[in-house]
């Protein structure tokens, strides 16, 4: 399967540890995004790179998120000092661009902080 | 602030039905409405997608509608099928489908046999 793969699935953490999530897109694609979907809602934008540089961060991206994608491929999401209220689904999503629109999700990580 | 309104939450069809889910939005700067659907734990996946130079588009069983006027675009779903039951969501952005989407909050089909 060469879609959008993340690691981890779950993730259970306490309050105030740290979490780091990976995001490897399609091979060839230099959009990469970020989304987080809670419980009967749908996806938020988080954060998006061209190839390495992020080009766009949503407000929702506290100082307690930080994204990467040094090499261009793949993507780190890393939420310091965990809280309850960041408990969701975080997505990660590519595209390539120019050249087509569709964004390919991949299945998501699951975080629960307890 | 929800840039983009999705109606119904739930949705109930009988098998071989129409489903019909609808979507607002208020930014007129929006010129791109994908919508995806979503499996239980998948990620969502484009089904179609419209831009505001034309009011209908068909592919397959669906179809999007789209009213630039009233902001307003919805998706049609065709003899619904129980294989149809998932999570669907309307989107819109700007200038291109690979800028940051906008979702609605979802609407949870189920067709019925």
């Amino acid at each position: 399967d060469t879609g959008v793969s993340q690691d981890p699935r779950h993730k259970i953490t306490k309050r105030g540890q740290n979490v780091t999530f990976r995001c490897d897109p399609i091979s060839e694609h230099n959009r990469l995004y970020w989304y987080r979907q809670t419980l009967g809602q749908g996806p938020e934008f988080l954060t998006y790179f061209q190839n390495e540089a992020q080009l766009e961060k949503s407000r929702l991206l506290s100082d307690r998120f930080s994204a990467e994608r040094p090499k261009g491929s793949f993507s780190t999401l890393e939420i310091q000092r965990t809280e309850q209220g960041d408990s969701a689904m975080y997505l990660c999503a590519s595209s390539l661009d120019p050249g087509a629109e569709t964004q390919y999700f991949g299945p998501g990580t699951r975080l629960l902080v307890l | 602030q929800q840039q983009v309104k999705q109606s119904p939450q739930s949705l109930i069809v009988q098998k071989g039905g129409i489903s019909i889910i609808n979507c607002a939005y208020e930014n007129t700067a929006f010129d791109y409405f994908p919508w995806y659907q979503q499996f239980p734990g998948k990620g969502p996946a484009l089904l179609i997608a419209i831009r505001p130079d034309v009011s209908e588009k068909k592919e397959g069983r669906f179809t999007i509608s789209f009213n630039k006027s009233a902001k307003q675009f919805s998706l049609h779903i065709m003899d619904s099928q129980p294989g149809d039951s998932a999570t669907y969501f309307c989107a819109a952005s700007i200038g291109s489908g690979a800028n940051n989407l906008f979702f609605g909050t979802g609407t949870r089909l189920t067709v019925i046999p």
